[in-house]
């Protein structure tokens, strides 16, 4: 089985500080991570990855992610928030084996305030 | 390259009504996923297609189906319409099945508000 939990609906954060976005998963494998974003009235689009290796991961628009194993974390950061970053974000998981489809959190809206 | 293309952007049924929602991958991607996406539900998936056969299916009801053609365009229909089944349908191509690390490209989605 896998899921992910993003326990946070809603982060607030000023223009020019740090932003975080927590994601907790739970696979029975080993995971194959992910954040996308939603902008409104349009699809999500792919920010980053984790799939091996670095457990840093630097996606698009200056994003990265930080995959810890003992904690099954693997939460979104960016050094410096920016208004238009305002936006839905999701995170997903899925098992590196199986036939299984990518299962998604259930977003965190990002509210940048200028 | 053109993006994911889904057809119609919008619609409007009433409960009992059967729609047909379209997806024109990205050119070279033989993958397509749909998922639907509500606020209380967040986004659950529907079924992914992948070189015309149906590779995985989630839990919904038989009302909803789908299927891909030859081009790997897919299409996903549902029948009998409930009001619950207002949400917005996403779809989403890769170049080959997401069991692994494959990327997801979606498209902007179709909104279907059922009455």
């Amino acid at each position: 089985a896998q899921s992910v939990a993003q326990p946070e609906d809603q982060v607030n954060v000023a223009e020019g500080n740090p932003l975080t976005v927590k994601c907790t998963y739970s696979v029975s494998g080993n995971p194959y991570l992910f954040w996308y974003v939603q902008y409104p009235n349009r699809g999500l689009q792919f920010l980053l990855k984790y799939i091996t290796g670095d457990n840093l991961v630097k996606g698009s628009y200056g994003f990265e992610a930080e995959f810890n194993k003992s904690q099954t974390s693997f939460h979104l950061k960016k050094p410096s928030a920016l208004v238009s970053d305002s936006a839905l974000y999701f995170c997903a998981v899925i098992m590196d084996t199986g036939r299984r489809a990518l299962t998604f959190g259930s977003g965190t809206r990002l509210q940048v305030q200028p | 390259k053109a993006g994911v293309t889904q057809t119609p952007r919008y619609l409007i049924k009433t409960r009992g009504q059967q729609v047909t929602l379209s997806c024109s991958p990205i050119s070279g991607h033989r993958s397509v996923s749909w998922y639907q996406q509500t606020p209380g539900q967040g986004l659950q998936f529907l079924f992914e297609y992948f070189s015309e056969t149906q590779r995985n299916k989630g839990n919904f009801p038989g009302r909803f189906s789908g299927r891909q053609f030859s081009n790997s365009r897919s299409e996903m229909n549902v029948s009998t319409l409930e009001l619950g089944d207002s949400a917005l349908y996403l779809c989403a191509s890769s170049l080959t099945v997401t069991a692994g690390a494959n990327v997801l490209t979606f498209g902007a989605g179709s909104r279907l508000t059922v009455l």
